[in-house]
C-alpha cells in the first residue's frame, strides 16, 4: 500500500518565522512534488524534484525553498512566512512503479 | 499552452441520479489523464489513470471513458458517500512525473 505522509495536520505560526514542511514517501519513488491549494484557485505546483540533491520551480515559487537530500524525504521551506502563505499544502510521489502522483494527507497552515 | 478544464464547477445530484462530469483538455502531447477523488481537508485520492483514445476504466459507480479532447468521469446511481471534489490532471509526453490540474467539480449528493 503507497504512503505519503506530512509532519503536520494543521499548523499555526507568526509572520517572519521560518516554517519547516517535511514529507515522506515509502514508494522509493523517484519524483516529490509540493503544491498549495486554495479555495478558486486550484492546485497549483510550488517546486519539485527528480532526485535527490535536484530541485527545479513549479508555477510559484517565490518565498519558498526546497530541500531533498534524501530520496524519500522532501521538505518545504518558508523562509520568513507571510500572511499569504496561510493555506493547504500539499505533498506528492511519482514514480516509474506506480506511474501515478500520489499525495499525502495535507498540511493546513495558518500564518498570523 | 497545456490547459485542462472542468465543468460543470459544481453539481448537486439526487441520490441515485446518475451524472457525468466533463474534462476537457489541450495538450501538446498526451501521456496519461488522472482522475483524482478529494474530500474536504484531505489530500486528492488517485481513481484512474487513461493513457489512450476510447479506454474506459471502472471502480464501483465510477466510469472514467477518454476521447481525444475530452475525458468524462460517469457516476451511476450515485450515493451521499460520492460526495467530494472530482480532480482531473493531465501528464504530457515532455513532463514526466509532472501533472497539470483542473480546478475540479465539487459534487453533492442528497438522500
Amino acid at each position: 500500500d503507497v504512503k505519503v505522509t506530512q509532519s503536520s495536520r494543521y499548523l499555526v505560526k507568526r509572520t517572519g518565522e521560518k516554517v519547516f514542511l517535511e514529507c515522506v514517501q515509502d514508494m522509493d519513488h523517484e519524483n516529490m512534488f509540493w503544491y498549495r491549494q486554495d479555495p478558486g484557485l486550484g492546485l497549483r505546483l510550488i517546486y519539485f524534484s527528480y532526485d535527490v540533491k535536484m530541485k527545479e520551480k513549479g508555477d510559484i515559487p517565490e518565498g519558498y525553498s526546497v530541500s531533498r537530500e534524501k530520496k524519500e524525504r522532501f521538505s518545504l521551506i518558508l523562509e520568513s512566512a507571510s500572511t499569504n502563505q496561510t493555506s493547504m499544502y500539499l505533498c506528492a510521489s511519482f514514480g516509474l512503479s506506480t506511474d501515478t502522483q500520489y499525495f499525502g494527507p495535507g498540511t493546513r497552515l495558518t500564518v498570523l | 499552452e497545456d490547459q485542462v478544464t472542468q465543468s460543470p464547477e459544481a453539481l448537486r445530484l439526487q441520490e441515485g441520479e446518475s451524472s457525468s462530469l466533463n474534462c476537457s483538455y489541450t495538450v501538446s502531447g498526451l501521456r496519461g489523464l488522472f482522475w483524482y477523488r478529494q474530500d474536504p481537508g484531505k489530500g486528492p485520492e488517485f481513481l484512474f489513470t487513461l493513457y489512450s483514445a476510447g479506454e474506459e476504466k471502472e471502480k464501483e459507480r465510477l466510469k472514467a471513458t477518454l476521447t481525444k479532447k475530452e475525458s468524462f468521469l460517469h457516476i451511476t446511481a450515485p450515493k451521499p458517500e460520492d460526495s467530494a471534489t472530482y480532480l482531473c490532471a493531465v501528464m504530457t509526453t515532455d513532463s514526466w512525473g509532472k501533472l497539470q490540474f483542473g480546478a475540479g467539480t465539487q459534487v453533492v449528493v442528497t438522500p
